[in-house]
């Protein structure tokens, strides 16, 4: 497909486990960003991406939280010992990253759960 | 801390109306988007503003940014059921890329 996508669509996981996301973009973007939106809220900045570095992991909320992307390409966002708290969707979205008033293309998300 | 604030939180209203939702903030952005979300869906752009005090119009809906690129406003005009979503605007942080938060958003709900 064409556009950004998000594997696994939902995950149910128990708390203290440990839990991989990934992404897919659209070809040729180069800026990846993940978000995380819990209920009636807005999206949450995570992480953003400029090619296979990340321009800023401000919003990452604590050294449990991780996100690769080593070939500029596909996103993993890891997330170590989970908790309840970490329950949410968690969306991913793509740009071609060129000028500041780019696109941002968004996946489905995938929904985490944790027990 | 929210950089952006966004109000009203929740609007009920009946098909044929007119609203406002507003997107407000202490910060200077270079650029600001307004996204729309559907339940189960990921955002989609309507518009991008950059110069303050600009206006677009996309339809019935009208974007102005505030003079001093702080704050937004969209207009509908006649709202009608399919304009039900939550309404998001997103605020650019880079002058160069783009690095883009976004406010908790405005949940509009159009009743036929």
């Amino acid at each position: 497909g064409a556009g950004v996508s998000q594997t696994p669509s939902n995950k149910v996981t128990e708390k203290g486990k440990y839990v991989e996301l990934r992404c897919d973009p659209i070809s040729g973007h180069t800026a990846l960003y993940w978000y995380r939106q819990s209920l009636g809220q807005g999206p949450e900045f995570l992480i953003y991406f400029q090619g296979t570095g990340a321009a800023d992991d401000s919003g990452l909320p604590n050294d449990r939280f991780f996100a690769v992307r080593p070939e500029g390409s596909v996103s993993t966002l890891k997330i170590q010992r989970t908790e309840r708290g970490d329950s949410a969707v968690y969306l991913c979205a793509s740009s071609r990253g060129n000028a500041n008033t780019g696109e941002l293309f968004f996946g489905e998300g995938s929904r985490l759960t944790v027990l | 801390t929210q950089l952006l604030e966004q109000s009203p939180q929740f609007l009920s209203i009946q098909e044929g109306e007119n609203l406002t939702v507003y997107c407000n903030s202490s910060s200077v952005f270079s650029s600001l988007q307004w996204y729309r979300q559907e339940p189960g869906e990921g955002p989609v752009l309507l518009v991008t503003v950059v110069t303050g005090g600009e206006v677009k119009k996309l339809k019935r809906l009208t974007f102005q940014f505030g003079d001093a690129r702080k704050d937004s406003s969209l207009h509908i005009t006649a709202a009608q059921p399919g304009d039900t979503g939550l309404y998001l605007c997103a605020g650019n942080r880079d002058n160069y890329g783009q690095n883009f938060v976004f406010g908790p958003g405005t949940r509009l709900s159009v009743l036929p």
